[in-house]
C-alpha cells in the first residue's frame, strides 16, 4: 500500500531533550516536506526536499533540522525543543511540485502529535 | 505574504442540510486544492482546480474556481455524517511552486 509513514504518533517529552521524528514513504517521490497544524494557524511549512540531499527552509525553520540522505526517509529533529514547539506534526510528499496536475498530489502521513513540557 | 482565508471556521449542521465553505485571497493563485482532514488522519486530497471559472463535481461535493484566481468555494449537497471532518484549500503560488494553506473550516454533521 502507497503510503507515508511516521513515527511515533505521540510523543510527549520536556524541555531541551533532543528528539527526532522518522517519516518514510514508499512511493519514490522526489519531493517530501515537513509542517506543523496548530489552531487557527493552519498547516505551516517547517522544511522540504525537492530530492536526496536538497533540503530548503519553509515558513517556520526556527528550532528544526532536517536531512534527505535517502529518498525515502526525511525525518524531523528538534534538537532543544521547548514549549512552543507542542504542535500536530505532519510529513508528506508527492511525486513533484506541480500540484496543479491530479497525478502528483500531497501525500501526508497521519500525524505525530507532541507536547512538549 | 500570501494568505488563504477559509470562512466560517466552524460549521455545525444537521443531516440532510446544504453548505458552502469558502477559501479567499487577494492573491491569484496558479491552481487550488481542497483537501479533507479526518480526527487522527493526515489530510487527503479531494480535487484540484486550475482554470479561472471552473467548476468540479465529487458526488454530492461541488468545487469552484473564481474568475480570477483568487478565491475558491466548496458546496455539499444533502450533508451525512460521514462529511464530518476539517476541510482545508491550498493555493498554489506559480511563482514559488508553493502550496499555501487555509486554516480550515471544521464542519459536524450531526444525525
Amino acid at each position: 500500500e502507497a503510503q507515508v509513514t511516521q513515527n511515533p504518533r505521540y510523543l510527549i517529552t520536556v524541555t531541551g531533550k533532543k528528539l527526532t521524528v522518522t517519516c518514510s514513504q514508499n512511493m519514490n517521490h522526489e519531493y517530501m516536506s515537513w509542517y506543523r497544524q496548530d489552531p487557527g494557524l493552519g498547516l505551516r511549512q517547517i522544511y522540504y526536499s525537492m530530492n536526496v540531499e536538497v533540503t530548503d527552509k519553509g515558513d517556520v525553520p526556527e528550532g528544526y533540522k532536517v536531512s534527505r540522505k535517502e529518498k525515502r526517509n526525511f525525518p524531523l529533529i528538534l534538537e532543544s525543543p521547548s514549549p512552543n514547539q507542542t504542535s500536530l506534526y505532519f510529513c508528506a510528499s508527492s511525486l513533484s511540485i506541480r500540484w496543479g496536475q491530479t497525478n502528483s498530489p500531497l501525500h501526508f502521513g497521519n500525524g505525530t502529535r507532541l507536547t512538549v513540557t | 505574504t500570501q494568505l488563504l482565508e477559509q470562512s466560517p471556521q466552524f460549521l455545525s449542521i444537521q443531516e440532510g442540510e446544504n453548505l458552502t465553505v469558502y477559501c479567499n485571497s487577494s492573491s491569484v493563485f496558479s491552481s487550488l486544492q481542497w483537501y479533507r482532514q479526518e480526527p487522527g488522519e493526515g489530510p487527503v486530497l479531494l480535487v484540484t482546480v486550475v482554470t479561472g471559472g471552473e467548476v468540479k463535481k465529487l458526488k454530492r461535493l461541488t468545487f469552484q474556481f473564481g474568475d480570477a484566481r483568487k478565491d475558491s468555494s466548496l458546496h455539499i449537497t444533502a450533508a451525512q455524517p460521514g462529511d464530518t471532518g476539517l476541510y482545508l484549500c491550498a493555493g498554489v503560488s506559480g511563482g514559488y511552486n508553493k502550496l499555501i494553506f487555509g486554516a480550515g473550516t471544521r464542519l459536524a454533521v450531526h444525525p
